[in-house]
């Protein structure tokens, strides 16, 4: 069965800061790797997905991602946070495919610091 | 990108009666559907698969007679709470698949309160 686990619920870190969410995943076959934002009760908004190619992966609002194989690793990073990055993370893990189900992680909830 | 919308975004209803959620593809043809729900700083748990023209899929532990759901065409899904409870009080989520790949467009979200 496939799984996804964030290991970090909740992470502060100061404005201007670099950040890096943990999300390991088990998987039988190739995975499909997404990472979503979430802010206060508003819907999912993709950030970055990988399948294949380039395993450091870049998305939208600064944020890129590195797949790492040997450490059944999808761990997203950004540089330097800005206030409105404030929201819940969620990695999510599935088979390449149409219509086929994600299996999402717990989520991390990011806080910034001014 | 993919729109997709859901309606209303949210809903207070009284124990016992029936609330129903609209999930629409705006802007593309969605042959899956998928329903979700979300508790409180919680993760999003996957409730049933919808495609086209199909019975919904449940996953283990979700009750289909109390969460019904229709996928009548390919750009509206349907999920009607039926006599639904506090307990029903939740987040529930809605994503759509366009067929390319099984990237999974999602909806703002509706937020059932029942009293």
């Amino acid at each position: 069965a496939q799984s996804v686990t964030q290991p970090d619920i909740h992470i502060t870190v100061s404005e201007g800061a670099s950040l890096e969410l943990r999300c390991n995943y088990s998987y039988g076959a190739t995975p499909y790797l997404f990472w979503y934002v979430q802010s206060p009760g508003q819907g999912l908004q993709l950030l970055l997905k990988y399948f294949s190619g380039d395993t450091l992966v870049q998305g939208i609002k600064g944020f890129e991602a590195e797949f790492k194989r040997s450490q059944s690793s999808f761990n997203l990073r950004k540089p330097s946070v800005h206030w409105s990055d404030a929201a819940e993370y969620f990695c999510a893990v599935g088979p390449f495919g149409a219509g086929n189900m994600l299996t999402f992680g717990g989520g991390t909830r990011l806080m910034v610091k001014p | 990108g993919a729109v997709v919308s859901q309606h209303p975004s949210w809903v207070i209803c009284k124990s016992g009666t029936s609330v129903k959620i609209e999930c629409r593809s705006l802007d593309f043809q969605a042959t899956t559907m998928f329903w979700y729900r979300q508790f409180p700083k919680q993760s999003l748990m996957l409730m049933a698969t919808s495609n086209e023209g199909s019975k919904a899929t449940y996953e283990q532990g979700v009750e289909k007679d109390k969460f019904l759901i229709n996928h009548a065409s390919l750009t509206l899904s349907t999920l009607t709470v039926t006599s639904a409870h506090p307990e029903d009080s939740s987040f529930y989520i809605c994503s759509a698949t366009s067929g390319n790949d099984n990237e999974q467009f999602f909806g703002p979200g509706t937020r059932l309160t029942v009293l």
